[in-house]
């Protein structure tokens, strides 16, 4: 299995809602990460994952929180968001936060804050 | 601080011609650089990726890429282009002292025309 699975494909959500994103992988890999793509952009990276400790925070703002459950498991839980946090929110994964392995992606969720 | 330059935005080809997408890179100590692409609403995927030794890497897809350490570049190519190739590209750096994050180019946005 060398698949990054991420649910939901689409969320469409209001200000004042609360969710969460769902992103599984079953590769043993010990590094999970999150990135925000926005359309025709480059990804960037929001937070990493490492033996599912928090080990980078990309200054990202509060009403993003991330949570790392076990070491398969990585979520996002999204709170009182604002229409320019819509976006591709992308998971990935790789054997190692160090080193030069590669990193495997998800689809994304895509994500629309009304 | 690291960074990764495509200088552009599209490439067109024609099918069965050559391809070549450049990227430029900028990090101190020695780089590890990547290739990914990404179809419409996917995740990304790796293609190729450069640590050491030969300065040309053979990738997915029939891809390869050439690292020359003195012009800093790893451009992407493809001797005979298909129009399924057609896809964002984008080049990618990860180095020690950058704390190991995978910083990405702008992308590339490749359309090859049958």
């Amino acid at each position: 299995d060398t698949e990054v699975t991420q649910t939901p494909k689409h969320l469409v959500m209001g200000m004042t809602n609360k969710k969460s994103l769902k992103c599984e992988q079953h590769m043993g890999h010990r590094a999970m990460y999150w990135y925000k793509q926005k359309a025709k952009k480059p990804p960037e990276l929001m937070f990493v994952y490492s033996y599912e400790k928090l080990s980078i925070n990309e200054s990202v703002p509060s009403r993003f929180s991330p949570e790392c459950p076990n070491s398969s498991l990585l979520n996002l839980h999204l709170h009182a968001l604002q229409p320019e946090d819509s976006a591709l929110y992308l998971c990935a994964s790789s054997q190692e936060v160090t080193g030069n392995e590669k990193l495997f992606f998800g689809s994304g969720t895509q994500l629309s804050v009304l | 601080a690291q960074s990764v330059a495509q200088p552009e935005d599209q490439v067109n080809v024609a099918e069965g011609n050559p391809l070549t997408v450049k990227c430029t890179y900028s990090v101190s100590g020695n780089p590890y650089l990547f290739w990914y692409v990404q179809y419409p609403n996917r995740g990304l995927q790796f293609l190729l990726k450069y640590i050491t030794g030969d300065n040309l890497v053979k990738g997915s897809y029939g891809f390869e890429a050439e690292f020359n350490k003195s012009q800093t570049s790893f451009h992407l190519k493809k001797p005979s282009a298909l129009v399924s190739d057609s896809a964002l590209y984008f080049c990618a750096v990860r180095a020690p002292r950058g704390g190991f994050k995978t910083i990405f180019g702008a992308g590339t946005r490749l359309f090859v025309k049958a």
